[in-house]
């Protein structure tokens, strides 16, 4: 079935570097969704992009959707502490099934 | 979007018994999916909560482990049959909002389960 690759599996940065995570697929996907989880928590959407080269933006948080629709990254700029947790990339397979990306869990130094 | 509610939050089994666990979502909803999620890893799905018919599992998981109820366009069940230490993990019900593929999904909070 599809897989979705997700690098770095860990990132640690000092608050106020940014962050990249990176998510590629070797077939070409429909969409690709971004969520966030937060330590303890549960998965929370984000985003969707569907569109071949599509950005999106949400304040600090920029998404890219690859030309070709096969990766995608999120970037976030001046990472604050509250940016702590796990990005996961996930793409609709079948029938709505989602496939979701290994994640990246991001930490912090204040 | 949605709200989702499960129960229990988390619980403690001893081996060889079973776990129903429950999912609650606030407006009707065409899917259900119940997915696993193991400490530090990235979530796995089990399986598609059908409404009026039997669930769709993923390569790996069996009905007669986890079976799954959807009686109706709100409600889910899954349960962990005959559970071993390595039913430990975290399962989280989402559902799907809207009916393209387009559409997104929204967790519960998921239920921690520790075998013993």
């Amino acid at each position: 079935g599809q897989q979705v690759m997700q690098i770095p599996q860990y990132q640690h940065v000092q608050e106020g570097e940014d962050f990249t995570t990176y998510c590629n697929s070797s077939t070409t996907l429909s969409n690709i969704q971004w969520y966030k989880q937060r330590p303890g928590g549960h998965p929370v959407f984000l985003i969707q992009l569907v569109k071949s080269g599509e950005v999106k933006k949400q304040k600090r948080l920029t998404f890219q959707f690859g030309e070709a629709k096969k990766n995608s990254s999120l970037h976030i700029t001046a990472t604050q502490t509250t940016d702590v947790g796990t990005y996961f990339c996930a793409a609709i397979q079948g029938a709505q099934k989602l496939v979701f990306g290994q994640g990246t869990r991001l930490t912090i130094n204040p | 979007s949605a709200v989702i509610s499960q129960k229990p939050s988390r619980d403690i089994c001893q081996r060889g018994t079973s776990l129903t666990i429950q999912c609650q979502v606030d407006s009707q909803v065409t899917m259900m999916f119940w997915y696993r999620q193991q400490p530090g890893q990235s979530l796995t799905l089990i399986a598609t909560a059908n409404q009026g018919s039997e669930a769709t599992y993923e390569s790996g998981f069996v009905i007669d482990k986890f079976p799954i109820s959807r009686p109706n366009l709100t409600f889910s069940t899954l349960t962990v049959s005959n559970m071993s230490p390595e039913d430990s993990s975290i399962y989280l019900c989402s559902a799907q909002v809207g009916t393209g593929s387009t559409d997104t999904q929204y967790f519960g909070p998921g239920t921690r389960l520790t075998v013993l």
